[in-house]
Protein backbone atom coordinates (compact mmCIF):
# COMPACT_ATOMS: atom_id res chain seq x y z
CA UNK A 1 0.00 0.00 0.00
CA UNK A 2 1.02 3.95 -0.66
CA UNK A 3 2.19 5.47 2.54
CA UNK A 4 3.08 9.22 2.52
CA UNK A 5 5.69 10.28 5.37
CA UNK A 6 6.46 13.74 6.99
CA UNK A 7 9.37 13.22 10.01
CA UNK A 8 9.19 16.76 10.93
CA UNK A 9 6.08 17.35 13.01
CA UNK A 10 6.97 21.26 13.61
CA UNK A 11 9.19 23.42 12.39
CA UNK A 12 10.45 27.04 12.83
CA UNK A 13 12.80 29.10 11.51
CA UNK A 14 13.36 33.04 11.40
CA UNK A 15 11.79 35.60 8.76
CA UNK A 16 13.55 35.43 5.45
CA UNK A 17 15.53 32.45 6.17
CA UNK A 18 14.99 29.24 3.57
CA UNK A 19 13.21 26.29 5.10
CA UNK A 20 13.13 22.68 3.98
CA UNK A 21 9.92 19.77 4.63
CA UNK A 22 10.92 16.76 3.93
CA UNK A 23 8.40 13.93 2.30
CA UNK A 24 8.79 10.55 1.66
CA UNK A 25 6.39 8.11 -0.41
CA UNK A 26 6.28 4.44 -0.99
CA UNK A 27 4.91 3.06 -4.44
CA UNK A 28 5.77 0.13 -6.66
CA UNK A 29 4.28 2.81 -9.31
CA UNK A 30 6.07 4.27 -11.85
CA UNK A 31 3.52 6.61 -13.03
CA UNK A 32 2.06 9.24 -10.16
CA UNK A 33 1.66 13.06 -9.22
CA UNK A 34 2.92 14.57 -6.00
CA UNK A 35 1.45 17.45 -4.46
CA UNK A 36 2.06 20.14 -1.43
CA UNK A 37 -0.81 21.55 0.45
CA UNK A 38 -0.77 24.49 2.59
CA UNK A 39 -3.45 24.91 5.53
CA UNK A 40 -3.18 28.82 7.21
CA UNK A 41 -4.69 29.05 10.78
CA UNK A 42 -7.93 28.45 10.29
CA UNK A 43 -7.89 29.33 6.68
CA UNK A 44 -8.64 26.87 3.47
CA UNK A 45 -6.28 23.92 2.30
CA UNK A 46 -4.76 25.16 -0.85
CA UNK A 47 -2.24 24.13 -3.43
CA UNK A 48 1.42 25.44 -2.68
CA UNK A 49 2.90 23.20 -5.88
CA UNK A 50 2.82 19.73 -8.14
CA UNK A 51 5.11 17.83 -9.42
CA UNK A 52 3.94 15.06 -12.08
CA UNK A 53 6.71 12.39 -11.51
CA UNK A 54 7.14 11.25 -15.48
CA UNK A 55 9.26 15.34 -14.72
CA UNK A 56 12.98 14.75 -14.33
CA UNK A 57 12.78 18.82 -13.75
CA UNK A 58 11.69 19.99 -10.67
CA UNK A 59 8.56 22.04 -10.30
CA UNK A 60 8.77 25.61 -8.72
CA UNK A 61 5.87 28.26 -7.93
CA UNK A 62 7.61 31.88 -7.02
CA UNK A 63 9.47 31.50 -3.70
CA UNK A 64 8.77 27.77 -3.35
CA UNK A 65 10.32 24.85 -5.16
CA UNK A 66 11.07 20.91 -5.10
CA UNK A 67 13.84 18.76 -4.83
CA UNK A 68 12.09 15.58 -5.84
CA UNK A 69 14.49 12.40 -5.60
CA UNK A 70 12.30 9.63 -7.83
CA UNK A 71 15.06 6.60 -6.98
CA UNK A 72 14.97 7.67 -2.95
CA UNK A 73 10.81 8.42 -3.29
CA UNK A 74 11.52 11.39 -1.60
CA UNK A 75 9.46 14.91 -2.47
CA UNK A 76 10.99 17.89 -0.08
CA UNK A 77 9.57 21.50 -0.63
CA UNK A 78 12.09 24.56 -0.27
CA UNK A 79 10.51 27.98 0.81
CA UNK A 80 12.69 30.30 0.10
CA UNK A 81 13.04 34.08 1.39
CA UNK A 82 9.97 32.98 4.32
CA UNK A 83 7.53 34.88 5.29
CA UNK A 84 5.33 35.79 7.99
CA UNK A 85 1.99 34.13 6.04
CA UNK A 86 3.96 31.32 5.13
CA UNK A 87 2.80 29.74 8.67
CA UNK A 88 1.12 27.16 8.23
CA UNK A 89 0.25 23.05 8.41
CA UNK A 90 1.86 21.93 5.18
CA UNK A 91 0.73 18.73 3.50
CA UNK A 92 2.38 16.34 1.44
CA UNK A 93 0.37 14.02 -0.87
CA UNK A 94 0.35 11.59 -3.53
CA UNK A 95 -1.60 10.32 -5.91
CA UNK A 96 -1.63 7.46 -8.31
CA UNK A 97 -3.68 5.10 -10.59
CA UNK A 98 -3.09 2.54 -8.12
CA UNK A 99 -4.33 4.42 -5.45
CA UNK A 100 -7.32 4.75 -7.59
CA UNK A 101 -6.61 8.79 -7.74
CA UNK A 102 -7.69 8.72 -4.23
CA UNK A 103 -4.54 11.44 -2.44
CA UNK A 104 -3.14 9.88 0.25
CA UNK A 105 -1.86 12.35 2.71
CA UNK A 106 1.06 12.71 5.22
CA UNK A 107 0.66 14.04 8.60
CA UNK A 108 1.77 17.18 7.63
CA UNK A 109 4.37 20.00 9.05
CA UNK A 110 3.73 22.74 11.44
CA UNK A 111 5.69 25.89 10.27
CA UNK A 112 5.92 28.65 11.77
CA UNK A 113 7.65 31.27 10.83
CA UNK A 114 8.93 34.03 13.94
CA UNK A 115 9.49 37.77 13.76
CA UNK B 1 -19.74 33.47 -3.76
CA UNK B 2 -16.93 31.65 -5.29
CA UNK B 3 -15.06 28.01 -4.53
CA UNK B 4 -16.16 25.90 -2.38
CA UNK B 5 -18.48 26.53 0.50
CA UNK B 6 -19.35 24.46 3.73
CA UNK B 7 -22.12 25.26 6.25
CA UNK B 8 -22.14 25.12 8.85
CA UNK B 9 -18.86 26.24 10.08
CA UNK B 10 -19.80 24.87 13.57
CA UNK B 11 -21.48 21.99 15.20
CA UNK B 12 -22.06 20.68 18.44
CA UNK B 13 -24.34 17.46 18.51
CA UNK B 14 -25.47 15.06 20.53
CA UNK B 15 -25.19 11.34 19.75
CA UNK B 16 -28.68 10.50 19.38
CA UNK B 17 -29.17 13.87 16.98
CA UNK B 18 -29.45 13.55 13.28
CA UNK B 19 -27.66 16.28 11.37
CA UNK B 20 -26.38 17.16 8.12
CA UNK B 21 -23.06 19.24 6.75
CA UNK B 22 -23.67 21.04 3.28
CA UNK B 23 -21.02 21.76 0.81
CA UNK B 24 -21.18 23.23 -2.35
CA UNK B 25 -18.81 24.44 -5.16
CA UNK B 26 -19.09 27.29 -8.07
CA UNK B 27 -16.11 26.13 -10.01
CA UNK B 28 -18.14 23.76 -12.47
CA UNK B 29 -15.96 20.43 -11.16
CA UNK B 30 -16.97 16.96 -11.65
CA UNK B 31 -15.50 15.79 -8.63
CA UNK B 32 -16.40 16.36 -5.26
CA UNK B 33 -15.19 14.50 -2.21
CA UNK B 34 -15.18 14.47 2.04
CA UNK B 35 -12.69 14.02 4.06
CA UNK B 36 -12.46 13.82 7.56
CA UNK B 37 -9.09 15.69 9.23
CA UNK B 38 -8.38 15.02 12.53
CA UNK B 39 -5.12 15.82 14.76
CA UNK B 40 -1.39 15.03 13.98
CA UNK B 41 -3.26 12.08 11.59
CA UNK B 42 -3.40 12.26 7.68
CA UNK B 43 -6.66 13.51 6.29
CA UNK B 44 -9.01 10.62 5.63
CA UNK B 45 -10.73 9.99 2.55
CA UNK B 46 -14.29 9.31 3.63
CA UNK B 47 -16.37 9.65 0.13
CA UNK B 48 -15.79 10.47 -3.47
CA UNK B 49 -17.94 10.91 -6.28
CA UNK B 50 -17.81 11.80 -10.03
CA UNK B 51 -20.54 12.96 -12.16
CA UNK B 52 -22.98 12.80 -9.08
CA UNK B 53 -21.92 8.83 -9.26
CA UNK B 54 -20.05 7.85 -5.55
CA UNK B 55 -16.65 5.80 -6.85
CA UNK B 56 -14.84 4.84 -3.12
CA UNK B 57 -16.16 4.31 -0.28
CA UNK B 58 -13.25 3.85 2.20
CA UNK B 59 -14.91 1.81 4.87
CA UNK B 60 -16.94 4.64 6.49
CA UNK B 61 -19.39 3.46 9.20
CA UNK B 62 -22.94 3.58 8.33
CA UNK B 63 -23.60 6.41 10.62
CA UNK B 64 -21.97 8.35 8.01
CA UNK B 65 -24.44 8.70 4.63
CA UNK B 66 -23.24 11.20 1.62
CA UNK B 67 -25.56 12.44 -1.02
CA UNK B 68 -24.87 14.05 -3.52
CA UNK B 69 -27.95 15.47 -5.88
CA UNK B 70 -26.22 17.48 -8.48
CA UNK B 71 -22.54 17.98 -8.96
CA UNK B 72 -22.70 21.20 -7.35
CA UNK B 73 -23.49 20.30 -4.23
CA UNK B 74 -22.81 17.30 -1.73
CA UNK B 75 -24.44 16.44 2.03
CA UNK B 76 -22.88 14.21 4.70
CA UNK B 77 -26.11 12.88 6.68
CA UNK B 78 -25.35 12.44 10.07
CA UNK B 79 -26.70 10.10 13.06
CA UNK B 80 -25.69 8.09 16.10
CA UNK B 81 -22.24 9.48 16.00
CA UNK B 82 -19.97 8.32 18.64
CA UNK B 83 -17.29 10.93 20.49
CA UNK B 84 -14.14 10.02 18.19
CA UNK B 85 -16.50 11.13 15.53
CA UNK B 86 -15.64 14.81 16.54
CA UNK B 87 -13.06 16.40 13.90
CA UNK B 88 -12.75 18.61 11.01
CA UNK B 89 -15.06 17.43 7.84
CA UNK B 90 -13.81 18.74 4.76
CA UNK B 91 -15.41 19.10 1.46
CA UNK B 92 -13.24 19.28 -1.97
CA UNK B 93 -13.97 19.51 -5.52
CA UNK B 94 -11.97 19.05 -8.75
CA UNK B 95 -12.24 19.09 -12.17
CA UNK B 96 -12.05 15.22 -12.53
CA UNK B 97 -10.92 12.39 -10.46
CA UNK B 98 -7.52 11.57 -12.85
CA UNK B 99 -4.65 13.29 -13.46
CA UNK B 100 -2.68 15.85 -11.78
CA UNK B 101 -6.00 18.27 -11.12
CA UNK B 102 -5.76 20.37 -8.23
CA UNK B 103 -8.36 19.64 -5.29
CA UNK B 104 -9.97 22.88 -3.78
CA UNK B 105 -11.56 22.70 -0.45
CA UNK B 106 -13.55 24.15 1.48
CA UNK B 107 -13.11 25.87 5.00
CA UNK B 108 -14.55 22.54 6.86
CA UNK B 109 -17.57 22.18 9.27
CA UNK B 110 -15.66 21.98 12.51
CA UNK B 111 -17.58 18.94 14.61
CA UNK B 112 -17.84 18.61 17.79
CA UNK B 113 -20.20 15.04 19.75
CA UNK B 114 -20.66 14.83 23.04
Amino acid sequence: AQTVTQSQPEMSVQEAETVTLSCTYDTSENNYYLFWYKQPPSRQMILVIRQEAYKQQNATENRFSVNFQKAAKSFSLKISDSQLGDTAMYFCAFKSPDSNYQLIWGAGTKLIIKP
Amino acid sequence: ETGVTQTPRHLVMGMTNKKSLKCEQHLGHNAMYWYKQSAKKPLELMFVYSLEERVENNSVPSRFSPECPNSSHLFLHLHTLQPEDSALYLCASSQDIRGSDEQYFGPGTRLTVT
